[in-house]
């Protein structure tokens, strides 16, 4: 049990396109998703919490009109990076909290998606 | 906020000895300590945690301890094999609905045969 997608797996994109990507938790329910970033050999950045129904909360210092985050259900959350730069490139990890394990509940995590933008 | 030391940095060691992983935390509210194993291009693994109402857990090759007082928990790996090389983070968390993980930076665990 607890596993979490996510979609695509890979994406490589032009400068000033938007990527939109999905996770979800596929056999439990989460109140909480959490957005990462990793650079290489670096540890995971925690980019914003995503909670079910409300609006995302933001880590200082990351814009929340470039990566917009919504979380319409209690299985599903999508990061969409807005009008990407190459600087942007990096692997995006979320994570899921089940909802019946309460505040520090396990977290588990998608496979990651490598962003790629030329 | 809580803030999440881990050293060292890398680690290596021969096949079948021990290793040890340290990390200490600085928010005295903190008591979820999970640890993940990373190998490359994927995801983190949650290998073991530890709650604070204990001071140690064992699952077959991996132990946690934990010890409150002076706020540091270490991770054991007894007779290392060479798979059980990659990044491995710790992290720590107090309760609460919005509560979340702060990482350490991660140790680089080589397990030379």
């Amino acid at each position: 049990g607890a596993v979490v997608s996510q979609h695509p797996s890979r994406v490589i994109c032009k400068s000033g396109t938007s990527v939109k990507i999905e996770c979800r938790s596929l056999d439990f329910q989460a109140t909480t998703m959490f957005w990462y970033r990793q650079f290489p050999k670096q540890s995971l950045m925690l980019m914003a919490t995503s909670n079910e129904g409300s609006k995302a909360t933001y880590e200082q210092g990351v814009e929340k009109d470039k990566f917009l985050i919504n979380h319409a259900s209690l299985t599903l959350s999508t990061l969409t990076v807005t009008s990407a730069h190459p600087e942007d490139s990096s692997f995006y990890i979320c994570s899921a909290r089940e909802v019946r394990s309460g505040g520090a509940g396990e977290q588990f995590f998608g496979p990651g998606t490598r962003l790629t933008v030329l | 906020g809580e803030n999440v030391e881990q050293h060292p940095s890398t680690l290596s060691v021969q096949e079948g000895d021990s290793a040890v992983i340290k990390c200490t935390y600085s928010d005295s509210a903190s008591n979820y300590f999970p640890w993940y194993k990373q190998e490359l291009g994927k995801r983190p693994q949650l290998i073991i945690d530890i709650r604070s109402n204990v001071g140690e857990k064992k699952d077959q090759r991996i132990a946690v301890t934990l010890n409150k007082t002076a706020k540091h928990f270490s991770l054991h790996i007894t007779e290392t094999q060479p798979e059980d090389s990659a990044v491995y983070f710790c992290a720590a968390t107090p309760t609460g609905a919005n509560s979340k993980l702060t990482f350490g930076k991660g140790i680089t665990l080589s397990v030379r045969p």
